[in-house]
């Protein structure tokens, strides 16, 4: 069964602009979640997703939003891109039923 | 403001058992003890879960005290591929993922 897959791994933006990442879960998983990873703040939960809805939102700014689609893939994008944004995005599937999350390589944000 | 507390950083030799404890002991009764591990540069990945009982899978062995106050993930021979971070977490299983709170766990360092 293929993991979880996450594109792009690497990206290099400016200051202002914005960025789309994507992530396709394991096979029949629904749930969807995303985290930002840095040094300083550690793993921190952004947002997730269940069947198109989103079910949870950390304490992110409205900069950062998210959404997924009927096969449960999902995409979360950044806009005005701040240099405090560069990070490890990291999306996680799990299945409902066991709680454990399998986690994706993550697509590497670095901003300029 | 993760739930756990685990030192910052451990070493073991090649072919010992590393045993990394973990401090929960304001843990409630519907939740679980996960643990999970991140090689340098890669999403975490899964290791085990458990509720009171020990548990144990290919990867490792779980020991909860009887007050589920602490708890001890146990690999058998460490290889130089476990050398990685080392997160304990407590979550209420099949809940919403918003509560996966990732302390700065332990650096496991395995040395030949």
């Amino acid at each position: 069964k293929a993991g979880v897959t996450q594109t792009p791994r690497y990206l290099i933006k400016t200051r202002g602009q914005q960025v789309t990442l994507s992530c396709s879960p394991i096979s029949g998983h629904r749930s969807v979640s995303w985290y930002q990873q840095t040094p300083g703040q550690g793993l921190q939960f952004l947002f997730e997703y269940f069947s198109e809805t989103q079910r949870n939102k950390g304490n992110f700014p409205g900069r950062f939003s998210g959404r997924q689609f009927s096969n449960s893939r999902s995409e979360m994008n950044v806009s005005t891109l701040e240099l405090g944004d560069s990070a490890l995005y990291l999306c996680a599937s799990s299945l409902a039923e066991t709680g454990e999350l399998f986690f994706g390589e993550g697509s590497r944000l670095t901003v300029l | 403001d993760a739930k756990t507390t685990q030192p910052t950083s451990m070493d073991c030799a090649e072919g010992r058992a590393a045993n990394l404890p973990c401090n929960h002991s304001t843990i409630s009764g519907n939740e679980y003890v996960y643990w999970y591990r991140q090689i340098h540069s890669q999403g975490p990945q899964y290791i085990i879960h458990g509720l009171k009982n020990n548990e144990t899978n290919e990867m490792a062995s779980l020991i909860i005290t009887e007050d589920r106050k602490s708890s001890t993930l146990i690999l058998p021979h460490a290889t130089l591929r476990d050398t990685a971070v080392y997160y304990c977490i407590v979550r209420v299983a099949f809940s919403n993922n918003n509560d996966m709170r990732f302390g700065a766990g332990t650096r496991l360092t395995v040395k030949p």
